[in-house]
């Protein structure tokens, strides 16, 4: 069955620094990854996927296979940008998302 | 565009009570509509996945008797939770992927359920 794994609840950084959130999964097929984040008190909304290969917000993500991860990169981190971040794998294209535990970055000033 | 809601946004009831959810895609149809239940810290678990005019797809452990769902258009699904106990209070949150769309799901700001 497919798995994704966020190994860090929580990750604090200082505006300015460089941020990485890990995502590793487990899927014997080739999956759909994507970066869902959640403002506080705002709704899911997705950040970016691996195929669009494209830059949100500062943000990218590689799909590395060989290691099975897509980790979150900014190289400045923001205070807005402190949010819960969930990776997702999806299966087949539109079918159900398997969402990681997330993690809680915190950008302090 | 893409918007989804969720109505209500928080509801409390009593033990042994029904409670429904509605999940609205306002601006575009939704063939697939998934709900998904978050307990506070946690990541989202998907509870079942509902097409428009079909019987739903419950994941294993989900109780199709206690959590009925019904997608009877393009714009609206429905959840209820039947006989509700408290260890059933959660986030419910559902999402919506629009018709002849891409893959990308759009989330309901979700609804609180708390049985008392």
């Amino acid at each position: 069955a497919q798995r994704v794994t966020q190994p860090e609840k929580l990750l604090s950084v200082f505006k300015g620094a460089p941020v990485e959130l890990k995502c590793n999964y487990s899927y014997s097929g080739s999956p759909e990854l994507f970066w869902y984040v959640q403002y506080s008190r705002q709704r899911l909304q997705l950040l970016l996927r691996h195929i669009s290969r494209e830059s949100i917000k500062g943000f990218t993500a590689d799909l590395n296979k060989g290691e099975t991860s897509f980790h979150l990169k900014k190289p400045f981190a923001q205070e807005e940008d402190s949010a819960m971040y969930y990776c997702a794998l999806q299966e087949t294209s539109g079918s159900r998302l398997t969402f990681g535990e997330g993690t809680q970055l915190t950008v302090n000033p | 565009g893409a918007v989804v809601s969720q109505h209500p946004s928080r509801v409390i009831c009593k033990s042994g009570t029904s409670v429904k959810i509605e999940c609205r895609s306002l601006d575009f149809q939704a063939t697939t509509m998934f709900w998904y239940r978050q307990f506070p810290k946690q990541s989202l678990m998907l509870m079942a996945t509902s097409n428009e005019g079909s019987k739903a797809t419950y994941e294993q452990g989900v109780e199709k008797d206690k959590f009925l769902i019904n997608h009877a258009s393009l714009t609206l699904s429905t959840l209820t939770v039947t006989s509700a106990h408290p260890e059933d209070s959660s986030f419910y949150i559902c999402s919506a992927r629009a018709r002849g769309g891409s893959s990308e799901q759009y989330f309901g700001p979700g609804t609180r359920l708390t049985v008392t």
